[in-house]
């Protein structure tokens, strides 16, 4: 089984500054991680993920997250933010050795403010 | 392509009613899968579906049913509606059940249960 804690519930920032919404996860096998967004009153759509490979993934909207495997941490960064990136963002993690390890699990989102 | 579509966008019931989300999804996908989303709680898989004529049961599936009978379609079933049940659901769908492959989500159904 896998968990995911997400560190901040809520994260408040202005228009430029650089941001970090914090990951960790637990899990018992080798996992793969997600980021997802959601715009208010949408779906969730993906931001980037990481499979295997280069620790340092990069994503859409200039996001990107480092995969830490000592730390178990998937922490996501952006070193400009738009006012357009007001969202929930979630973390996600499943096992990569198949049956019920393949179900995605989610942390309980960040809500990130961009402020002018 | 629509993608993942939901409907009904938003619908308020009466405790005890029953009533049936619909999700469709025109990219062939294999596997299918409900979520339930709460203010603090993230989103917690209810049942999900690797093929026609294949479910099963998630997180939280108690209240809810599913069937799987085409590839495009993945209705679920709220049978005796209770005010706990008053939530966004959302539909995803995937290539397989695999974790490499990005799970599409539908807009979602913001229910309310009185």
């Amino acid at each position: 089984a896998q968990s995911v804690t997400q560190l901040d519930s809520q994260v408040p920032v202005f228009e430029e500054a650089p941001v970090e919404l914090r990951c960790n996860y637990s899990s018992s096998v080798s996992v793969y991680l997600f980021w997802y967004v959601q715009y208010p009153n949408q779906g969730l759509q993906l931001l980037l993920k990481y499979l295997s490979g280069s620790t340092l993934v990069k994503g859409i909207n200039g996001f990107e997250a480092e995969f830490n495997k000592s730390q178990t941490s998937f922490h996501l960064r952006k070193p400009s933010v738009h006012i357009s990136d007001t969202a929930e963002y979630f973390c996600a993690v499943s096992g990569n050795s198949g049956g019920s390890n393949y179900k995605l699990t989610f942390g309980k989102g960040t809500l990130l403010t961009v402020n002018p | 392509n629509a993608g993942v579509t939901q409907t009904p966008k938003f619908q308020v019931l009466k405790t005890g009613q029953s009533m049936t989300l619909q999700c469709a999804q025109d990219m062939n996908h294999e596997y299918m899968s409900w979520y339930r989303q709460d203010p603090g709680m993230g989103l917690r898989l209810i049942h999900y579906s690797v093929g026609a004529g294949i479910t099963d049961q998630g997180e939280v599936p108690n209240g809810y049913n599913v069937s799987r009978s085409t590839t495009e379609d993945f209705p679920l079933r709220l049978l005796s509606a209770a005010p706990s049940q008053t939530s966004v659901y959302f539909c995803a769908s995937s290539l397989r059940e695999g974790s490499g492959y990005e799970q599409y989500f539908g807009p979602g159904t913001r229910l309310t249960v009185t």
